[in-house]
């Protein structure tokens, strides 16, 4: 069975990158047709889906972070990554990682990992 | 994109059934059969419990379940347990090829 793992600094200072890393062990990335989300829930508020990437490099972002977000693969260690810049204490939150079979349903999560965002 | 509109709260006694709407336009919720809705506990992730509007997941009790109509989704739970109290959320594809979640709903069993 499929299992993801976040990692990645659980601090970061204003204006700069968060970066996570999720990595994916019990099978292959290429084992299937997936999509592979980010997702991130500050605390006491809402899952927000970040965005998507296939193995193909094919990405979709949320409108309202694509500017500041971009989500690489790397196959060869089964893992695929998160780039969000200049953040604010208002991207402090849970970040999940999580695989997508079909057409938008996350049927395989992470724990999750803390960050925050403060100087 | 704007969130998909859920209820901030829903409660039931055991054994009730109970019903979560999720509202969105026809741009995702209206436009697609593909609405899931996720059960999370306290301090943990979400888990998936019905996808592509009506299909359960291998292992997910055949108390929930989920329709649409329109615009709006819907989860039931039958047989309300006290391991039901959790918050729920929609998740919906979009014409923008993106996901778009719910506000999620509390649902506390009395």
């Amino acid at each position: 069975q499929m299992q993801l793992q976040e990692s990645g600094p659980g601090l970061v200072k204003p204006s700069q990158t968060l970066s996570l890393t999720c990595s994916v062990s019990g099978g292959s990335m290429s084992s299937g047709n997936y999509y592979w989300s980010w997702i991130r829930q500050p605390a006491g508020k809402e899952l927000e889906w970040i965005g998507r990437i296939q193995l193909s490099g094919t990405t979709n972002y949320n409108p309202s972070l694509k500017s500041r977000v971009t989500i690489s693969v790397d196959r060869s260690n089964n893992q695929f990554s998160l780039n969000l810049r200049s953040v604010t204490a208002a991207d402090t939150a849970l970040y999940y990682c999580a695989r997508s079979p079909g057409h938008g349903y996350l049927d395989c999560w992470g724990q999750g990992t803390l960050v925050t965002v403060s100087s | 994109q704007s969130a998909l509109t859920q209820p901030a709260s829903v409660s039931g006694s055991p054994g009730q059934s109970i019903t979560i709407s999720c509202t969105g336009t026809s741009s995702d919720v209206g436009g697609y059969n593909y609405v899931s809705w996720y059960q999370q506990h306290p301090g943990k992730a979400p888990k998936l419990i019905i996808y592509e509007v009506t299909n359960r997941p291998s292992g997910v009790s055949n108390r929930f379940s989920g329709s649409k109509s329109g615009n709006t989704a819907s989860l039931t739970i039958s047989g309300l347990q006290a391991e039901d109290e959790a918050d729920y959320y929609c998740n919906s594809h979009t014409s923008s090829t993106t996901l778009v979640f719910g506000g999620g709903t509390k649902l506390t069993v009395l």
